[in-house]
């Protein structure tokens, strides 16, 4: 059965910095690219960033742009979201999915997700 | 970026009642329009790809139908399982966006 699992997540002061990661199970990390996608509370998706599956090819929303970073280590089935400068509005729940490839296809596998609350 | 307006924000409905969510983009974005359900403190699923090929194991009362910038979500006979919000989401340019969601509450 595929399946990711996140962690990381936790509460964190505004400006501060987290690193989330997410393990993949159950399939060939390295053949799929890999997605961060967040939910606000009682809010709706939205997706922040997408990277290949050898790595060298990322993508972000301009909400995140320069502040958040992806990256991946396929020798342990791990993508990871590295966050800094971290605001109140990107409190949210944080899933990973795994893409069939970087574009078109859609996220086909999630995972549970992984709170992250910013305030002080 | 392209950005994706569903509607309507919210349905009650029947059960066994026909719904239909539709979803237009900002511009055309070919069949790269793909339907997500996702019920509370749930991940997101998905149900339609490419506008209208099903995913593995969906119920055949979701279909999807569209291309170019309008685009359609129907649930045929629905069922009280069914109650969930819907997200359209294109894939076809970078970044990618998410519609801002259709919840579905059945009476």
């Amino acid at each position: 059965e595929e399946q990711l699992v996140e962690s990381g997540g936790g509460l964190i002061q505004p400006g501060g910095s987290l690193r989330l990661s997410c393990v993949g199970s159950g399939f060939t990390f390295n053949n799929y690219a890999m997605s961060w996608v967040r939910q606000a509370p009682g809010k709706g998706l939205e997706w922040l960033s997408v990277i290949g599956g050898s790595g060298g090819n990322t993508v972000y929303a301009d909400s995140v742009k320069g502040r958040f970073t992806i990256s991946r280590d396929n020798s342990k089935n791990t993508v990871f979201l590295q966050m800094n400068s971290l605001r109140a509005e990107d409190t949210a729940v944080y899933y990973c999915a795994k893409d069939p490839n970087f574009v078109p296809a859609p996220s086909t596998v999630w995972g549970q997700g992984t709170l992250v609350i910013v305030s002080s | 970026e392209i950005v994706l307006t569903q509607s309507p924000d919210f349905q009650s409905v029947t059960p066994k009642e026909k719904l239909t969510i539709t979803c237009r983009a900002s511009q055309s974005i070919g069949s790269s329009l793909h339907w997500y359900q996702q019920k509370p403190g749930q991940s997101p699923k998905l149900l339609i790809k490419y506008a209208s090929q099903s995913f593995s194991g969906v119920p055949s009362r979701f279909s999807g139908s569209g291309s170019g910038t309008d685009f359609t979500l129907t649930i045929n006979s629905l069922e009280t399982e069914d109650a969930a919000t819907y997200y359209c989401h294109q894939t076809s340019r970078l970044p990618k966006t998410f519609g801002q969601g259709t919840k579905v509450e059945i009476k």
